[in-house]
């Protein structure tokens, strides 16, 4: 399809276990965010990708946290060693850039650590 | 630094009956200003933004939001709400010229009730 795709959908993982979740942004986007969405927390930033530019990290909360993406494409959140407290739902978003653009969103990776 | 905030967590309505959405912000420029709905199980998407021009934006679905520059609100309405309405509504705000990450509010969950 021709939206952000994002897998997978739902995961339950062992605490202490390694995820990595995938997005794969519109076509063409230059810009990709991740965010996380926990239960009446509203959307919590993570981190930011502008093309070729140095991505701002400064949302992600602990340095069991990375992501990269590569080719100006595809995107991988990885989380090392989860733990409970990480248990949300990460959306990836992309747009063309510009503060005024709008951004498309993802369904979203249900995570669960149990 | 931006901040949203949404005044109401929930806010439940009978189906027919008029609506509004708070939304107030902090910044120290100029802004732009949006609001997104995500139904349930859904992805968030859309539903009208402020760049400039006139200060009332409206959505194809019958909401609209009003840029209130003195009062830095961007209240979400509707005169008649449907239970197809539905849904947790977030709204963001972005600094044009800066930073190219929206901020975004913990959202207000809207049930419409028959």
């Amino acid at each position: 399809g021709a939206g952000v795709s994002q897998s997978p959908s739902n995961k339950v993982t062992e605490k202490g276990k390694d995820v990595e979740l995938r997005c794969d942004p519109i076509s063409g986007h230059t810009a990709l965010y991740w965010y996380r969405q926990s239960l009446g927390q509203g959307l919590e930033f993570l981190i930011y990708f502008q093309g070729n530019s140095a991505p701002d990290k400064s949302g992600l909360p602990s340095d069991r946290f990375s992501a990269e993406r590569t080719g100006g494409s595809v995107s991988t959140l990885t989380i090392q060693r989860t733990q409970q407290e990480d248990s949300a739902v990460y959306l990836c978003a992309s747009s063309g850039g510009g503060a005024g653009n709008t951004i498309y969103f993802g369904e979203g990776s249900w995570l669960t650590v149990v | 630094a931006q901040s949203v905030t949404q005044l109401d967590s929930q806010v439940p309505v009978f189906e027919e009956a008029p609506v509004e959405l708070r939304c107030n912000y902090s910044s120290s420029v100029s802004v732009y200003l949006f609001w997104y709905v995500q139904y349930p199980n859904q992805g968030l998407q859309l539903l009208l933004k402020y760049l400039s021009g006139s200060t009332l934006v409206e959505s194809i679905n019958g909401f609209e939001a009003e840029f209130n520059k003195s009062q830095t609100s961007f209240h979400l309405r509707k005169p008649s709400v449907h239970i197809s309405d539905t849904a947790e509504y977030f709204c963001a705000v972005s600094e044009p010229g800066g930073s190219y990450i929206p901020t975004f509010g913990r959202g207000t969950s809207l049930i419409v009730h028959p």
